[in-house]
């Protein structure tokens, strides 16, 4: 594809409840990103992945956070039993290898109530 | 849309004006260097990255300077136009193999015409 995309671009979920956010990186990139962003602040490393292997998975806050990229090209995040604090940006990005520049999609914006 | 960077350091510029952005990095073993833009509502936007073996390097209107000897970062942009306000965020790969980006805090540039 032309870029980055994510869907939904916009969630608001109830505290307790599990939700799946979706990446589509540009298409033939092997690496795909996850980062969490907070208002007036840049975004924080999740998680990776090289094609289908993730290799690190250090910035997931809990083990409620979850990333799967089951074939090498799309990905979804998943949090299970949402908390207020899960509240955030959420930005997927892809890049050629793991050594290039990493290209960000436009983000979702999910809110816990 | 978003709000990025609601209590950020801000630089205010005159339209024509040349702008310096500058940035702290906290890793002596970071080998990679990036500059990111972020308008109101979007996802980071690449502009221009530079490698720890160099110490400057140039685009179109955009030179990046790296001083590793006291851990800085500079983005200068030459002749800054309105379409240039933004947020901007230098970020770091920490090298080691790790291929995750660590973001700066952020600095907001806004252009008076």
């Amino acid at each position: 594809g032309a870029g980055v995309s994510q869907s939904p671009r916009y969630k608001v979920t109830k505290r307790g409840q599990d939700v799946t956010l979706r990446c589509d990186p540009i298409s033939s990139h092997a690496t795909l990103y996850w980062y969490q962003q907070a208002l007036g602040q840049g975004p924080e490393f999740l998680t990776y992945f090289n094609y289908e292997a993730q290799p690190d998975k250090s910035g997931l806050p809990s083990d409620r956070f979850s990333a799967e990229r089951p074939e090498g090209s799309i990905s979804t995040l998943t949090i299970q039993r949402t908390e207020q604090r899960d509240s955030a940006m959420y930005r997927c990005a892809s890049s050629g290898t793991d050594q290039e520049t990493q290209y960000f999609g436009p983000g979702t914006r999910l809110l816990v109530l | 849309g978003e709000s990025v960077g609601l209590h950020l350091p801000t630089l205010s510029v005159q339209e024509g004006d040349n702008s310096i952005i500058n940035c702290a990095y906290s890793n002596s073993a970071s080998d990679y260097f990036i500059w990111y833009k972020q308008e109101s509502g979007k996802g980071p936007q690449f502009i221009i990255d530079i490698r720890s073996n160099m110490d400057k390097r140039q685009g179109q209107r955009v030179t990046v300077l790296l001083n590793k000897t006291v851990k800085h970062l500079s983005l200068q942009i030459a002749a800054t136009q309105p379409g240039d306000s933004a947020v901007y965020f230098c970020a770091e790969n920490l090298g080691t193999g790790r291929r995750a980006l660590t973001f700066g805090s952020g600095t907001r540039l806004q252009v008076q015409p």
